[in-house]
């Protein structure tokens, strides 16, 4: 495709239920990205795919998340037992190998609101 | 505590003036410097990369500075367009955390006909 596409681009749910991210990266970018960004505030790294490890998951805040990326490619961010505060613009971001020069490349986002 | 600071929160300029944000940043050791321009509802673009070596890097009406000593950049926005009505946000990755960014909170600019 021509840029990142993430899915859903909005997604109201009630608290206490699961819900999956979906990131689809621009072709041949190894490096994959997701942050979240709460009303009003910066943007807060979560985890960072190489491939399909994750040598950096050290953002995710708590054991309801999780993500995977499966074949170098499509990456999915699962939040269990979703709480209020997790409410949040969710932005996925694909780049080249980690470097000093690399430019990622960001998706529109996913709207999540937790009611 | 966030390391890295911007300023203003937010500023409003008339078309066709000129304007400068600041970023302060305590991320050591560094490794490069990143601005984006975030428009309303979409994902960050970016506008300039630059390393410690570097101290000044444009993208047309866009030019960013770097003094990697005393860790502070700016972004200085020439002749400027309803178009740039935007999140500004400074971002610096750390040498010892490829792939770990550290997000400023962004600069809120708001040009006025």
């Amino acid at each position: 495709g021509a840029g990142v596409s993430q899915s859903p681009s909005n997604k109201v749910t009630e608290k206490g239920k699961d819900v999956e991210l979906r990131c689809d990266p621009i072709s041949g970018h190894t490096a994959l990205y997701w942050y979240r960004q709460s009303l009003g505030q910066g943007l807060e790294f979560l985890i960072y795919f190489q491939g399909n490890s994750a040598p950096d998951k050290s953002g995710l805040p708590s054991d309801r998340f999780s993500a995977e990326r499966t074949g170098g490619s499509v990456s999915t961010l699962t939040i269990q037992r979703t709480q209020q505060e997790d409410s949040a613009v969710y932005l996925c971001a694909g780049g080249g190998r980690p470097g000093v020069q690399e430019t990622q490349y960001f998706g529109p986002g996913t709207r999540l609101l937790v009611l | 505590k966030n390391q890295v600071e911007q300023s203003p929160q937010s500023l409003i300029i008339l078309e066709g003036k000129n304007c400068t944000l600041q970023c302060n940043y305590t991320v050591s050791p560094f490794s490069n410097l990143r601005w984006y321009k975030q428009d309303t509802g979409r994902g960050p673009v970016s506008l300039t990369i630059m390393t410690f070596s570097e101290n000044t890097k444009s993208n047309g009406r866009y030019t960013a500075t770097l003094d990697a000593d005393t860790k502070q950049s700016s972004l200085h926005i020439t002749a400027s367009q309803l178009s740039d009505s935007a999140s500004y946000i400074c971002v610096v990755s750390g040498a010892d955390s490829w792939g770990k960014l550290q997000f400023g909170a962004g600069t809120q600019v708001v040009v006025t006909p």
